[in-house]
C-alpha cells in the first residue's frame, strides 16, 4: 500500500497563479521529498525536508511539513506553463530505508 | 556530469519471455534503486543496490531480480513476463545507500510492453 496520498489528484490553473498540492502520509518519517515528472518520463527531485524542519524554500517552491498532522504541502508561486507535470511526494518512514511514493497530483498550467 | 542513463528506452516482449534492463548511474554514485510505475499501482520500489549488494527489496515476486557491477552499473531482470509487468521501469542513483535518506537522481525510464 502507498504511504502518501496527494490532494488534489488533478489541478488546472492559469499562468501566474499559485498552485498548492497536499500530501498526507501514515507513519512517522525521517524526511519527505517532492518530485516532478513530465509526461511519463523520469522524476526530477525538487526538495527534501527533514522531519525536524517545518518549512523550506527553493526558488518558486515552498514546502511545509506538519509531522503532528502527518501532512506536507508544496506551493508553486507564479506558475508557468512549463510547470505542467505530475508532482509526487515521497516519504522515508522511520522503520525502513525505502522511499515510498504517493499517488501524485497532475498539474496543468494554461498559458 | 552525465545523468542517469537507462537502456533500452522502449521494449516490447511477449508473455513468458524474459527481459533485462540496464541502468548506468551518475559517476561517483554507488547506490542504484529500481522502481516500477503503472497507472494502477503508481510508483513502487523494487530494490536497491549499493556496492554490488542488494540492501533493500520491495514486495515483488522472485521473477524480479537485479544485480550491480563493480562500476556501479545495475541490471534488472524479469523472467516469465506477465501482462501486468507492462510498466515504466525507473532507476535512480544516489551517493549513499538507503534510498530514503538521500536525493535520488532518476533516469528517463524503460517503457516495457508485454503482449
Amino acid at each position: 500500500s502507498q504511504q502518501g496520498e496527494e490532494d488534489p489528484q488533478a489541478l488546472s490553473i492559469q499562468e501566474g497563479e499559485n498552485a498548492t498540492m497536499n500530501c498526507s502520509y501514515k507513519t512517522s518519517i525521517n524526511n519527505l521529498q517532492w518530485y516532478r515528472q513530465n509526461s511519463g518520463r523520469g522524476l526530477v527531485h525538487l526538495i527534501l525536508i527533514r522531519s525536524n524542519e517545518r518549512e523550506k524554500h527553493s526558488g518558486r517552491l515552498r514546502v511545509t511539513l506538519d509531522t503532528s498532522k502527518k501532512s506536507s504541502s508544496l506551493l508553486i508561486t507564479a506558475s508557468r506553463a512549463a510547470d505542467t507535470a505530475s508532482y509526487f511526494c515521497a516519504t522515508a518512514p522511520h522503520n525502513t530505508d525505502k522511499l515510498i511514493f504517493g499517488t501524485g497530483t497532475r498539474l496543468q498550467v494554461f498559458p | 556530469k552525465a545523468g542517469v542513463t537507462q537502456t533500452p528506452r522502449y521494449l516490447i516482449k511477449t508473455r513468458g519471455q524474459q527481459v533485462t534492463l540496464s541502468c548506468s548511474p551518475i559517476s561517483g554514485h554507488r547506490s542504484v534503486s529500481w522502481y516500477q510505475q503503472t497507472p494502477g499501482q503508481g510508483l513502487q520500489f523494487l530494490f536497491e543496490y549499493f556496492s554490488e549488494t542488494q540492501r533493500n527489496k520491495g514486495n515483488f515476486p522472485g521473477r524480479f531480480s537485479g544485480r550491480q557491477f563493480s562500476n556501479s552499473r545495475s541490471e534488472m531482470n524479469v523472467s516469465t513476463l506477465e501482462l501486468g509487468d507492462s510498466a515504466l521501469y525507473l532507476c535512480a542513483s544516489s551517493t549513499q545507500w538507503g534510498a530514503a535518506t538521500d536525493t535520488q537522481y532518476f533516469g528517463p525510464g524503460t517503457r516495457l510492453t508485454v503482449l
